[in-house]
């Protein structure tokens, strides 16, 4: 399993935008990226998913370069409701069997107004 | 989005209790999961199942088990409750990407 690192912390301010940057140095061949947001309390929320260059929906957008050994969660305009924990998880999706999911310690995304 | 539904949200109970924690989904999910996460830590794999009749152990080592007769239940028991199982447990299903019903947050006196 690819070794994640992503910053434990990180504040802004509400309309800016945030991006969270996090090392997946030995990512496989066959790994996917995806990001994960969680409020206390609740489940994990998927945000987005993508393998290579930049994949864009209605809340945001990740940049993954050609190297795929890192990767940048892109948050436009946040506001006070975006504080949460975000996570970063890198695995295949296997046909057959179950896909096991490693999380990390996640970053903890303060929002200021 | 996937609706998976977990029941209760909220349990407190004695030391030596056996509980169940349900959890349901509707959108015909295979894969199934349960994760054990402590507050302010990261999840832990404990369970999973890739269809019915199917479960295996994950990387969290837990006295907890669990049971796949449907494709949409997927409960997880302890036989005798103990504070160290106080936790919040979540569950998800997955079709390539994993979704999360809102948990459970059992604490055991």
């Amino acid at each position: 399993l690819a070794k994640i690192t992503q910053p434990i912390s990180m504040d802004s301010y509400e309309g800016q935008e945030v991006n969270i940057t996090c090392s997946h140095n030995n990512i496989a061949t066959n790994d996917y990226i995806t990001w994960y947001q969680q409020f206390p309390s609740q489940g994990p929320r998927f945000i987005i998913q993508g393998y290579k260059t930049k994949v864009t929906n209605e809340v945001a957008s990740l940049f993954i370069p050609a190297d795929r050994k890192s990767s940048t969660l892109s948050l436009p305009r946040v506001s006070l409701s975006d504080t949460a924990v975000y996570y970063c998880l890198v695995g295949a999706f296997p046909i057959q069997g179950a896909q096991k999911l490693v999380f990390g310690q996640g970053t903890r995304l303060t929002i200021n107004p | 989005e996937a609706d998976i539904y977990q029941t209760p949200r909220y349990l407190v109970i004695g030391t030596g209790k056996k509980i169940t924690l349900e959890c349901s989904q509707t959108m015909g999910h295979d894969k199934m999961y349960w994760y054990q996460q402590d507050p302010g830590m990261e999840l832990h794999l404990i369970h999973y199942s890739y269809g019915v009749n199917s479960t295996e152990k994950g990387d969290l080592s837990s006295e907890s088990t669990v049971s796949r007769i449907r494709t949409e239940h997927f409960p997880l028991t302890l036989e005798s409750a103990r504070p160290s199982h106080t936790s919040q447990y979540l569950c998800a299903t997955s079709n390539g990407i994993q979704y999360f019903g809102a948990g459970t947050r059992l604490s055991v006196l």
